[in-house]
């Protein structure tokens, strides 16, 4: 079975622009999350998604925002870049959205760079 | 907020040995606690995960244990080979905010053979 598949693997923007970042879980995979991660650092929270409603997010901007489709795939997509935004973004998939049995399967991520 | 310590940040290793990996977390209202590892440039691999009600989980050479009350968990990497070398992440899971996962910086390990 394919694992999370994330596109694209890496990406080049200048500030100001926008992006789109797309994720496909594990097939039967309900649940989507979102992390950043910055060089050195540990991932941190951005969304979680289930059964296409948003179910948790955390301490970032509102020029990030995503959704979920009926396939549950799911976008990213951060407005007006900074050259802060410049990280690993790194999409999760789990069977279901809860937090006390479900694991947690990362894709390889995509390379923002903002220049 | 849930604070999560890695301690070392960098560890190096003649290959053959046994090590430990520490994990300390502030809160210890955790749902689980998840291993990862993390090769350059790529994603995170599942290690492990340990319920807040276990003690330990085991999977091949590694064995994670948990200890809620003092706030600690640590991997055990038994017999260490160079294919072990890799950024090793341990994340917490709270039950005031059951959906994110809290990461600590890593501990970067090397394997030399």
């Amino acid at each position: 079975d394919a694992g999370v598949t994330q596109s694209p693997t890496h990406l080049i923007k200048t500030r100001g622009q926008q992006v789109t970042l797309r994720c496909s879980p594990i097939s039967g995979h309900k649940s989507v999350s979102w992390y950043q991660q910055v060089l050195g650092q540990g991932p941190q929270f951005i969304f979680q998604y289930y059964e296409k409603e948003e179910r948790g997010r955390g301490n970032f901007p509102d020029r990030f925002s995503a959704r979920q489709f009926p396939n549950y795939s799911s976008e990213l997509n951060v407005n007006a870049l900074l050259l802060g935004d410049s990280a690993l973004y790194l999409c999760a998939s789990s069977l279901s959205d809860r937090p006390y049995n479900s694991p947690l399967h990362f894709g390889n991520g995509t390379r923002l760079t903002v220049t | 907020k849930q604070e999560v310590t890695q301690i070392p940040a960098a560890l190096s290793v003649p290959e053959g040995e046994n090590l430990v990996l520490n994990c300390s977390f502030t809160d210890s209202a955790i749902y689980n606690l998840q291993w990862f590892r993390q090769d350059p440039g790529k994603g995170l691999t599942s290690l492990l995960l340990i319920q807040s009600s276990q003690r330990e989980q085991t999977s091949g050479r590694l064995n994670a244990s948990l200890d809620k009350s003092s706030g600690r968990s640590t991997l055990y990497i038994a017999a260490s080979q160079p294919g072990d070398s890799a950024t090793y992440l341990c994340a917490a899971r709270n039950s005031n905010s059951g959906y994110a996962l809290n990461f600590g910086k890593g501990t970067s390990l090397l394997v030399t053979p």
